[in-house]
């Protein structure tokens, strides 16, 4: 089975600091996706990469960016952090149909 | 899926029943339907698909109703049980190569004993 691993299952970061949230898969996949998930609100995409130095903006890339410098691993950064990105957040990966979602990492920040 | 706020919505079903969820999709060009499970806690979890020239596929325990007229999708999970409590969502999906999913916010089932 392909695994998605997020690096932290907690985080609790400071307003103003930059946070790096990792992102690791081990299947090979082309396709790794960043989301954010909020209650009654579902899940918005942040940003998304369909190949290694690729990446597109999803529907709120606001405040984020991400890097992707090797196809297993996708990371999210919060440039400088906010309230109001105070969140759960889900890395996904695909080759083909459907997603494979990494266990989360709720962020706090205070 | 069409946003219903900042409260989840939620069913209580008793152990052993039936349960039905429901989910409203937004894109009539839709083609392909996920149902994904999330325990607290966990990410999300692959229950069951449905491909749009399809009106229903069944899984162990678990059937998927899609009715393209009125875009509405439902899950259906036989004699519930307390492990099947959880946050379901809906996904849809018009790519021709199965990923740009829009996600639904989600239901929340909770099983009573």
């Amino acid at each position: 089975d392909v695994k998605v691993t997020q690096s932290s299952r907690y985080l609790v970061k400071r307003t103003g600091e930059k946070v790096f949230l990792e992102c690791v898969q081990d299947m090979d996949h082309e396709n790794m996706f960043w989301y954010r998930q909020d209650p009654g609100l579902g899940l918005r995409l942040i940003y998304f990469s369909y190949d290694v130095k690729m990446k597109e903006k999803g529907d709120i890339p606001e405040g984020y960016s991400v890097s992707r410098e090797k196809k297993e691993r996708f990371s999210l950064i919060l440039e400088s952090a906010s309230t109001n990105q105070t969140s759960m957040y889900l890395c996904a990966s695909s080759q083909t149909y459907g997603y494979t979602f990494g266990s989360g990492t709720r962020l706090t920040v205070v | 899926g069409e946003s219903v706020g900042l409260h989840l919505p939620t069913l209580s079903v008793q152990e052993g029943d039936n349960s039905i969820i429901n989910c409203a999709y937004s894109n009539s060009a839709s083609d392909y339907f996920i149902w994904y499970k999330q325990e607290s806690g966990k990410g999300p979890q692959f229950i069951i698909d449905i491909r749009s020239n399809m009106d229903k596929r069944q899984g162990q325990r678990v059937t998927v109703l899609l009715n393209k007229t009125v875009k509405h999708l439902s899950l259906q999970i036989a004699a519930t049980q307390p492990g099947d409590s959880a946050v379901y969502f809906c996904a849809e999906t018009a790519d021709n190569y199965g990923q740009n999913f829009v996600f639904g916010p989600g239901t929340r089932l909770s099983v009573l004993p």
